[in-house]
Order: C-alpha cells, then sequence, then structure tokens
C-alpha cells in the first residue's frame, strides 16, 4: 500500500498530557498538510509544508500545536497540554506540487484523539 | 473568504435510487477548483473529482456525474442507481488560487442506502 499513512489511529489522553502524530506522506509528494475534523463537520486547514519548510499556518494552530518535516518526507504534529477541545480527527493529506496547475490532495486514514 | 455550504445534512435512499447531492459556493476569485471527497465509516477522505472554474463540461463516471454551473455557483453529484456500498459522509471542497492550496470544506452530507 502506497498511499499517506497515519500513526496512532487512535489516541486516548488525559488533560494536560502531551502527545505526537506521525504521518508518512505518499512517496515523492513534497507537499504535506494537516487538517482538523471535529464531529459533524468538514476538515479544517492547520497547516502545509513544501518539502521541509512550513509555509502557512492557520490561526487554529495555538501555541501549544507545533508541527515538523525534517527531511521533507514524514512529518509528526504534537499537541502540547492537552485540552478536551482537542478532541477531533487528524488528517493527513500528501500532494505532487509538478509544474503549473493544481495538486489534488490525497488523504491518509486519519488519527482520532479523545482528550478526557 | 471562501465557502462552501452543502445543505442537506442527511439523506435515506433505498437501494436502486438516484440521489443528488448539492453544493453551493461562494468565493471572490475568478480560478477555484472544486473537489467531491467521500468518507466511509473508516474515516479516510477518498478523492473523487474536482473541477477548476473555467471547466464547466459535466462529468460523467460510472455511476457518479456532477454538475458544474457558475451562474448558480454550484457543483452538485448524482449518484445513479445507489448501492449501499456508497453509503458514507460526502464532501465539497473549494481550493482559491492564492490560498495556497488549502482545501476549505462544506459540512458534508450523509448518505444512507439502505436494501
Amino acid at each position: 500500500d502506497t498511499g499517506v499513512s497515519q500513526d496512532p489511529r487512535h489516541k486516548i489522553t488525559k488533560r494536560g498530557q502531551n502527545v505526537t502524530f506521525r504521518c508518512d506522506p505518499i512517496s515523492e509528494h513534497n507537499r504535506l498538510y494537516w487538517y482538523r475534523q471535529t464531529l459533524g463537520q468538514g476538515p479544517e486547514f492547520l497547516t502545509y509544508f513544501q518539502n521541509e519548510a512550513q509555509l502557512e499556518k492557520s490561526r487554529l494552530l495555538s501555541d501549544r500545536f507545533s508541527a515538523e518535516r525534517p527531511k521533507g518526507s514524514f512529518s509528526t504534529l504534537e499537541i502540547q497540554r492537552t485540552e478536551q477541545g482537542d478532541s477531533a480527527m487528524y488528517l493527513c493529506a500528501s500532494s505532487l506540487l509538478a509544474g503549473g496547475g493544481l495538486e489534488t490532495q490525497y488523504f491518509g486514514p486519519g488519527t482520532r484523539l479523545l482528550v478526557l | 473568504a471562501q465557502k462552501v455550504t452543502q445543505a442537506q445534512t442527511e439523506i435515506s435512499v433505498v437501494e436502486k435510487e438516484d440521489v443528488t447531492l448539492d453544493c453551493v459556493y461562494e468565493t471572490r476569485d475568478t480560478t477555484y477548483y472544486l473537489f467531491w471527497y467521500k468518507q466511509p465509516p473508516s474515516g479516510e477522505l477518498v478523492f473523487l473529482i474536482r473541477r477548476n472554474s473555467f471547466d464547466e463540461q459535466n462529468e460523467i463516471s460510472g455511476r457518479y456525474s456532477w454538475n458544474f454551473q457558475k451562474s448558480t455557483s454550484s457543483f452538485n453529484f448524482t449518484i445513479t442507481a445507489s448501492q449501499v456500498v456508497d453509503s458514507a459522509v460526502y464532501f465539497c471542497a473549494l481550493i482559491a488560487t492564492g490560498t495556497a492550496s488549502k482545501l476549505t470544506f462544506g459540512t458534508g452530507t450523509r448518505l444512507q442506502v439502505t436494501l
């Protein structure tokens, strides 16, 4: 399977704990996106990378959130001092930006976070 | 700012019925892209189609068809002869140029197909 993979698929944590999620994009995709989806809503953009550079962050991404993509391949999303409002599905997507035109984003299965 | 509205929260149909999922979008950009994704219970968003704002030609792919009308800012999705496997949440989404390829999603329409 060469699609986008995410780990873990589910995470339960206590309020105040730190959590880290990993995303492995489709091989050779140079763009990687993070989205958050709460129950009954569509995904909302959080941040994205082109290669290892983080090019944009949503204002939804508070100071407790940090994302990295150190070698331009996999990415991690860390949430510090989790709050119950952080409970959501965290989705990763990747795409290949090549030449002109718009690329299509392909999504992973998501990491479902529950903060108790 | 961009906005996508999917007014139908949930639709239930019996297998083999045709069903249309509505999508209305708002953007000030003249160049934009529209998408449909399917989200089955497993959670993964599955890409179905994308359309750019300069191409209003309707498209058919098997039992799926899409009707893009700029005059009404709509990009509707029809499933012909629905099947139980079509049961999922369907999202319409928009990317406007200059928004760094950020997808703006609607709230989704849950489609339930029963026997």
